[in-house]
């Protein structure tokens, strides 16, 4: 069984501080990975996607790859009270098949 | 209008009974998939499909069964429903080429079986 493991969280943060959101994942081979934002009520949507090791920035996110230690983060700069939502991390198990991890709520407090 | 559209947004049903959720898009997209998603489990693969005569189960398809017919339409059915299948459901799209990962997710069809 392929696994995606999250922190379930919640993990609160005080408005402007980093957020670091954190995944593994347990197949080695898997080579794209993504973050999927979900707010309450809401359906899931795609915030970040990376399949090369180190760092890829769009805005205040970050998305960090590492393969070697199977591990998968997001950083959320200057964090916002809009940005309280449970975030997803999943895994391409090929012709986009997602494996979910079962997300991590973030709290932001103005 | 959404482009990926779920109907019904929710259903209260009987243990026995038979249920269909369907699912249709606007987005031309080939691959549509079913996720159901469980407090504390996330989102877990049902079946999903990659054009009218494709068809492929996922990591949790015992129970259900789906029909694609058409290109745009997508439906997922319970054929007797029990109440470890309540649970939120979403239908999802993504473009045939290409290998993205990025799912176009329905606003979800909440299912209560009594």
């Amino acid at each position: 069984q392929k696994e995606v493991e999250q922190n379930s969280g919640p993990l609160s943060v005080p408005e402007g501080a980093i957020a670091s959101l954190n995944c593994t994942y347990s197949d080695r081979v898997s080579q794209s990975f993504f973050w999927y934002r979900q707010y309450s009520g809401k359906s899931p949507e795609l915030i970040m996607s990376i399949y090369s090791n180190g760092d890829k920035e769009d805005g205040r996110f970050t998305a960090q790859l590492n393969k070697a230690s199977q591990y998968v983060s997001l950083l959320i700069r200057d964090s916002q009270p809009s940005d309280s939502a449970t975030y997803l991390c999943a895994v391409n198990q090929g012709y986009s098949t997602l494996t979910f991890g079962k997300g991590t709520m973030l709290l932001v407090s103005p | 209008d959404a482009d990926v559209t779920q109907t019904p947004r929710n259903r209260i049903t009987k243990t026995g009974k038979r249920i269909m959720l369907e699912c249709s898009q606007t987005k031309g997209h080939d691959r549509m998939y079913w996720y159901r998603q469980d407090p504390g489990l996330g989102l877990r693969l049902i079946y999903y499909s990659f054009d009218v005569k494709d068809i492929n189960k996922g990591e949790i398809s015992d129970g259900y069964s789906v029909s694609r017919q058409a290109q745009a339409k997508f439906s997922l059915s319970l054929e007797s429903a029990i109440p470890n299948q309540t649970a939120l459901y979403f239908c999802a799209t993504t473009p045939g080429t290409g290998n993205t990962g990025e799912l176009f997710f329905g606003e979800g069809s909440r299912l209560t079986v009594l």
